[in-house]
């Protein structure tokens, strides 16, 4: 399979504790992105990744919140003292764009990461 | 404000049956429309894209147009089956110099019954 992946599926954690997801992008996509979730809404952009670089981070993403994408590869999103509202699915996609500020690639989604926070 | 607005909100029809979905935006400037497919509990899957030029675009039993002179798109479905129950959103790209925005509408939620 070599399309975007998600790890872990599901997570449940209690209040006050962190967790990281970790997201694989197709090989020869430069992009990646981070979206969140929540039930019957549409996708929150929460950050995104031109290869290695961070080039924009959304108001959703309190400091509690970090994405890294070292060597441009793997990604890990990071959220840090849980809260009961970061409930949600945690969706990754990735892309190829030629032009860094261009957005005309098609988009390809994980299978997002669902978390609970009791 | 660059918004996007889908009807229905959601629809229920028979298997076999066609239907269209809406599209509303308000996106300014313009620079691709997309139609993603989401069903329960799974990432999005792209269905179409669609530029400023392009007025119809077919996937299957899929079919989208857009008026960007109205900025209406919409999304035919053809022959409706069970797994077409799912969620479909819409998607426009915003063009701001050297960037580009996403705009994310709701979704319609359709529902096919047999």
């Amino acid at each position: 399979d070599t399309g975007v992946s998600q790890d872990p599926r599901h997570k449940i954690t209690k209040r006050g504790q962190n967790v990281t997801f970790r997201c694989d992008p197709i090989s020869e996509h430069n992009r990646l992105y981070w979206y969140r979730q929540t039930l019957g809404q549409g996708p929150e952009f929460l950050t995104y990744f031109q290869n290695e670089a961070q080039l924009e981070k959304s108001r959703l993403l309190s400091d509690r919140f970090s994405a890294e994408r070292p060597k441009g590869s793997f990604s890990t999103l990071e959220i840090q003292r849980t809260e009961q509202g970061d409930s949600a699915m945690y969706l990754c996609a990735s892309s190829y764009e030629m032009l860094a500020g261009a957005n005309t690639g098609e988009l390809f989604f994980g299978e997002g990461s669902r978390l609970t926070v009791l | 404000k660059n918004q996007v607005e889908q009807s229905p909100q959601s629809l229920i029809i028979l298997e076999g049956k066609n239907c269209t979905l809406q599209c509303n935006y308000t996106v300014s400037p313009f620079s691709n429309l997309r139609w993603y497919k989401q069903d329960t509990g799974r990432g999005p899957v792209s269905l179409t894209i669609m530029t400023f030029s392009e007025n119809t675009k077919s996937n299957g039993r899929y079919t989208a147009t857009l008026d960007a002179d109205t900025k209406q798109s919409s999304l035919h479905i053809t022959a409706s089956q069970l797994s077409d129950s799912a969620s479909y959103i819409c998607v426009v790209s915003v063009s701001a110099g050297n960037n580009r925005k996403l705009i994310w509408g709701l979704g319609t939620s359709l529902g096919v019954n047999p």
